[in-house]
């Protein structure tokens, strides 16, 4: 079973400039979450989708940040504009039935300068 | 009161010693406690997982006691081996495990020769 698919691996922007991150779940899983992990720190949880409906996005910055997950498959998270601390990894992951776990992406290391 | 606490932030353990890492957490509402192992560049994956409904699970050389009334849970490594040298975060859920994980903040374990 291939894992959850993130790109890119690493991206360095200027503050103010906008940054998008493409996820790929695993195949037929109908959930799909995206955290943001700060160094340091554990995992936050930014938006929840259920198919191409969202679940929860109370942690969402929504004037900054959005999200879409068209046909309930892919997922892109976008950022405009960024700011220095957005600095963060930004995992994807996705799960069938949640007693099964998520399954986390290697996430998106992004730098803003 | 979604907060989970974890402790400690990091862990020196000798190969083949016990190494515990402990958790506390304030919403009593909360029926899904897992722990995720995450190795430096990748993302978190489930390593075990209990409801309060047992107060241990076991799986190999992990085991997970859990305290309701102290609302506490902690995670043991019997016999640590160096390859179990990475970040540990405990987690926390609502509704069986079917909503966000609220993390911990992480504990650094190093397993030593």
């Amino acid at each position: 079973e291939a894992g959850v698919a993130q790109s890119p691996r690493y991206k360095i922007i200027e503050k103010r400039q906008s940054v998008a991150f493409w996820c790929n779940p695993i195949s037929g899983h109908a959930t799909l979450y995206w955290y943001q992990q700060i160094l340091g720190q554990g995992p936050k949880l930014l938006i929840q989708f259920q198919n191409n409906g969202v679940v929860d996005d109370s942690q969402l910055p929504k004037d900054r940040f959005s999200a879409e997950r068209l046909k309930g498959v892919d997922s892109t998270l976008k950022i405009q504009p960024a700011k220095l601390e957005d600095s963060a990894v930004y995992l994807c992951a996705s799960s069938l039935e949640f007693r099964d776990g998520y399954t986390f992406g290697s996430g998106t290391r992004l730098t803003v300068v | 009161q979604q907060q989970v606490k974890q402790s400690p932030q990091s862990l020196i353990v000798q190969k083949g010693g016990i190494s515990i890492i402990n958790c506390a957490y304030e919403n009593t509402a909360f029926d899904y406690f897992p722990w995720y192992q995450q190795f430096p560049g990748k993302g978190p994956a489930l390593l075990i997982a209990i409801r309060p409904d047992v107060s241990e699970k076991k799986e190999g050389r992990f085991t997970i006691s859990f305290n309701k009334s102290a609302k506490q849970f902690s995670l043991h490594i019997m016999d640590s081996q160096p390859g179990d040298s990475a970040t540990y975060f405990c987690a926390a859920s609502l509704n069986f495990g079917n909503e966000k994980l609220t993390f911990g903040t992480g504990t650094r374990l190093t397993i030593i020769p």
